[in-house]
């Protein structure tokens, strides 16, 4: 079946960097964008960016440009996220999403990851 | 960025009774080159990813029970269920992707009575 599997927990210092990985397996993986989203505890959800599978492009939260970089190993239908000096407020689930249909960046979100909690903290 | 705004921020209904989500934002969000609002409800669970219920607006994603329906254009959007269940009990999001960055509501908490 179509799944998304993230890697697990992490808990950081400020000012470290954390890499989220999300492996896809069920389907093509180069045939549906993935996007990322996170949830600060008890709040609602926001979107951090996309990559394109196929040709590697790239958009970000604006206010997160400079902090993240999402890409992709194709080989291994896995998608990275990394978040670089980080602070509390990062503190959150992050989440993997498959695009419901193609590549583009202007679809809903179909299959989640189970999400991947971490934690800054010093 | 496109703001959307949930209402109720929280909802309690009878079992087997309708129960009704508001989305509104700040802009249009139909897309007039596929004639489709780009808009999309999501439950989540305690403890679980959101899952889709609805895309452009309307359609039910595959496997979602036919008591969910998404209806509205433009700016109003909403979410019906029509006959309560216990499962039902969640957070539900509207999601905007239209533009970017896409953006979600608030989110309503549905309870039963």
């Amino acid at each position: 079946q179509v799944q998304l599997v993230q890697s697990g927990a992490e808990v950081k210092k400020p000012g470290a960097s954390v890499k989220v990985s999300c492996k896809a397996s069920g389907y093509t993986f180069t045939s549906n964008s993935v996007h990322w989203v996170r949830q600060a505890p008890g709040q609602s959800l926001e979107w951090m960016g996309w990559i394109n599978t196929d040709n590697g492009d790239t958009k970000y939260l604006q206010k997160l440009q400079g902090r993240v970089t999402i890409s992709r190993d194709t080989s291994a239908s896995t998608a990275f996220m990394e978040l670089t000096n980080l602070r509390s407020e990062d503190t959150a689930v992050y989440y993997c999403a498959r695009s419901r249909a193609g590549t583009s960046l202007y679809l809903a979100l179909s299959v989640w990851g189970q999400g991947t909690t971490v934690t800054v903290s010093s | 960025d496109i703001v959307m705004t949930q209402s109720p921020d929280s909802l309690a209904v009878s079992l087997g009774e309708r129960a009704t989500i508001n989305c509104k934002s700040s802009q249009s969000v139909f897309y007039s080159s596929n004639n489709k609002n780009q808009l999309a409800w999501y439950q989540q669970k305690p403890g679980q990813p959101p899952k889709l219920l609805i895309y452009w607006a309307s359609t039910r994603e595959s496997g979602v029970p036919d008591r969910f329906s998404g209806s509205g254009s433009g700016t109003d959007f909403t979410l019906t269920i029509s006959s309560l269940q216990a499962e039902d009990v969640a957070v539900y999001y509207c999601q905007q992707y239209y533009t970017i960055p896409p953006t979600f509501g608030q989110g309503t908490k549905l309870e039963i009575k």
